[in-house]
């Protein structure tokens, strides 16, 4: 079983819907939670951090529930532009107190017009 | 500000030879990270390098190594290639604020694409 997993999708969507991304994490020592975004051969960059209170960015909502191990991603009036592979991450402190990234498969977004 | 830069940004190499690849971390970063990405998955941690040593190791063989310089520029070496190590080569960089880089935020370069033949 993947440490991260996620529906690869993909999710085709018409502009101005809202979609929901999900993400499950099996390890509860997890410490930390990001979502980054890939766009087709491009590097991942992040798009925003999760909170346990749950965090908004414009039109992005970012929820974590820790006694679940589930984390969520709300994409609000969707774009064209919001077209790309949108990867679930959690940071693990290793022995040196230094995270490194589990990162998972990526769900795809496609945007229709 | 130049961010992260990693050469060379596409290669081919033959099953049993040696490949090295280079990455600048962005300027006044510390720690530089490696990542494979397969094409279809999410990147898999490497390994970390971090005043010039290897910090963390994810679940590489010994083929994959490494160096970190002074300048904190990186390279990621691998021998005897293999066809499944055909992928992604991401860099990325940090900055070892709370031993986590700066809220977690890793910043990539844009990769080396390596094909094994």
């Amino acid at each position: 079983r993947k440490e991260v997993e996620q529906d690869p999708g993909p999710f085709n969507v018409p502009e101005g819907a809202t979609v929901a991304f999900n993400c499950t994490y099996s390890n509860s020592a997890s410490q930390s939670f990001f979502w980054y975004r890939q766009d087709c051969r491009k590097e991942p960059k992040l798009l925003m951090s999760v909170y346990s209170s749950g965090n908004e960015d414009g039109r992005f909502t970012a929820q974590l529930n820790r006694a679940s191990q589930y984390i969520s991603l709300l994409i609000r009036d969707s774009k064209l532009s919001d077209s790309a592979t949108y990867l679930c991450v959690v940071n693990r402190f290793g022995s040196s107190n230094t995270g490194k990234l589990i990162f998972g498969q990526g769900t795809t977004l496609q945007v229709k017009p | 500000d130049a961010g992260v830069t990693q050469s060379p940004t596409h290669l081919i190499k033959t099953r049993g030879q040696q490949v090295t690849l280079r990455c600048s971390p962005k300027s006044g970063h510390d720690t530089v990270s490696w990542y494979q990405q397969a094409l279809g998955q999410g990147p898999q941690f490497i390994f970390q390098y971090y005043e010039e040593e290897e910090r963390q190791r994810g679940n590489f063989p010994d083929r994959f190594s490494g160096h970190q310089f002074p300048n904190y520029s990186s390279e990621l070496n691998v021998n005897a290639l293999l066809l499944g190590d055909s992928a992604l080569y991401l860099c990325a960089s940090s900055l070892d604020v709370a031993g986590v880089g700066q809220a977690g935020e890793l910043f990539f370069g844009e990769g080396s694409r390596l094909t094994v033949l």
